[in-house]
């Protein structure tokens, strides 16, 4: 049971370049989420599903796309990266009580 | 203003102490609150889960919420070095928001037990 899993580890980009943050979960959670996070700032929602096929924005989803296919696997796409999307990035997938946040993949746009 | 607010340290202090780590939120709609502990270069992970107002206690940690004054705080006994990490509070509006990973949080406090 590995939980939570994301990939890359680390990441750099260049100004304009598109990628995409792969998540998944081995839990059979219904609920999926993205955080980032930034010095100061605590952890911020990006995007959250309830569900395949059901997604939904969070405090902080601009410059960010989401799609949900599988119960298993919660993808965030960044279209045009931008330097101020430099930060540490965090799937998480929820129990009815509880948030399981994976490692996290650190980025930086240049 | 941000709806948590939660000093960001750093504290530091020797083994064996007794920690006090606290958020204020401004926003009554908050019903779960939970504290995360945080190792570096790793992802948050759940200590704490409280619903209502009082006192929950798990081992070596206390976490209480007082509603009526919108402050929630996390106490560590017999601090250990090995509790250095960052503690992040975080809150949600009802059971499926926490559900769903719609939680809000503070901005984290920086902790060091040194030896």
């Amino acid at each position: 049971n590995a939980g939570v899993t994301q990939t890359p580890k680390f990441q750099v980009l260049k100004t304009g370049q598109s990628m995409t943050l792969q998540c998944a979960q081995d839990m059979n959670h219904e609920y999926m989420s993205w955080y980032r996070q930034d010095p100061g700032m605590g952890l911020r929602l990006i995007h959250y599903s309830v569900g395949a096929g059901i997604t939904d924005q969070g405090e902080v989803p601009n410059g960010y796309n989401v799609s949900r296919s599988t119960t298993e696997d919660f993808p965030l796409r960044l279209l045009s990266a931008a330097p101020s999307q430099t930060s540490v990035y965090f799937c998480a997938s929820s129990s009815p009580t509880r948030v399981y946040f994976g490692p996290g993949t650190r980025l930086t746009v240049t | 203003q941000k709806e948590v607010e939660q000093d960001p340290g750093p504290l530091s202090v020797p083994e064996g102490a007794i920690v006090s780590l606290n958020c204020t939120y401004s926003n009554s709609a908050f019903q779960y609150f939970m504290w995360y502990r945080q190792y570096s270069r790793k992802g948050p992970e759940l200590l704490m889960y409280t619903y209502s107002s009082g006192n929950k206690e798990d081992g070596r940690f206390t976490a209480q919420v007082d509603k009526s004054s919108k402050y929630i705080s996390l106490f560590i006994r017999d601090s250990q070095p090995s509790d250095s990490a960052t503690y992040l509070c975080a809150m949600s509006r009802d059971a499926g928001g926490t559900s769903y990973g719609k939680l809000t949080f503070g901005q984290g406090t920086i902790l060091t037990v040194h030896p």
